[in-house]
């Protein structure tokens, strides 16, 4: 079946340090890729999506690259901020061919902590 | 605020009693999500409904049920239950619920409390 892993955590950095989190997934298909964050006490959020290999998707400073050969989707920021602490979810969509889709699977979620 | 909204936020219950939970999408939505977010488990998908019809079924028990209602608001009805059915249960919805990477909207989620 199709899975997504994902480093758990907790992650705990600097301010203004470099942030990756690894993805990597399982599918039987070519899927739409997601970073979802989920700040504390609150639903999820889309932070950034890709929809094909090779394409990056960017929001608020982070990015992450769908990359077909290595099955990754790796969430990438240059400097991350204080603000930046939350879960992320990296999750992945595959479409039917004939139309329609399956609901999100999720990886386990990263917690990440910025310490000032 | 996504725009999706759940009731009630919070939720406490007995073993082996039925609960309904709410979701109401975004304005223009036509497709609703529901997921399990528990400790053990992750976050699930349930099932989804688009305009009224079941379209998708992930890992949901046979005591759950849900729907969605002409006016595109859904219910999730959790019976018989368990103290492992203590969860998030998040609902989400989207505009056409098509995939290819269409964005699904979260709502703050209902916590329930199996004792």
């Amino acid at each position: 079946g199709n899975s997504v892993t994902q480093m758990e955590g907790p992650v705990t950095l600097s301010e203004e340090a470099f942030l990756t989190i690894n993805c990597t997934y399982t599918a039987t298909g070519y899927p739409s890729l997601f970073w979802y964050v989920q700040y504390p006490g609150e639903g999820l959020q889309l932070l950034l999506k890709a929809t094909k290999a090779d394409d990056k998707g960017s929001n608020k400073g982070f990015e992450a690259t769908y990359r077909k050969e290595t099955t990754s989707f790796h969430l990438e920021k240059g400097s991350v901020q204080v603000s930046d602490s939350a879960v992320y979810f990296c999750a992945l969509e595959l479409m039917y061919s004939g139309g329609g889709a399956d609901g999100l699977t999720f990886g386990k979620g990263t917690h990440l902590i910025i310490q000032p | 605020d996504s725009g999706v909204t759940q009731t009630p936020k919070h939720l406490i219950t007995a073993t082996g009693q039925r609960v309904t939970l709410r979701c109401s999408p975004r304005s223009g939505d036509l497709s609703v999500y529901w997921y399990q977010q528990s400790l053990d488990q992750g976050l699930q998908f349930l099932i989804q409904y688009y305009n009224g019809e079941e379209r998708a079924k992930g890992n949901i028990l046979e005591r759950f049920s849900a729907q969605q209602f002409p006016d595109l608001h859904s219910e999730l009805n959790l019976s018989s239950l368990e103290l492992g059915d203590s969860a998030l249960y998040f609902c989400a919805s989207s505009v056409q619920g098509v995939g290819v990477g269409e964005t699904q909207y979260f709502g703050p989620g209902t916590r329930l409390l199996v004792l």
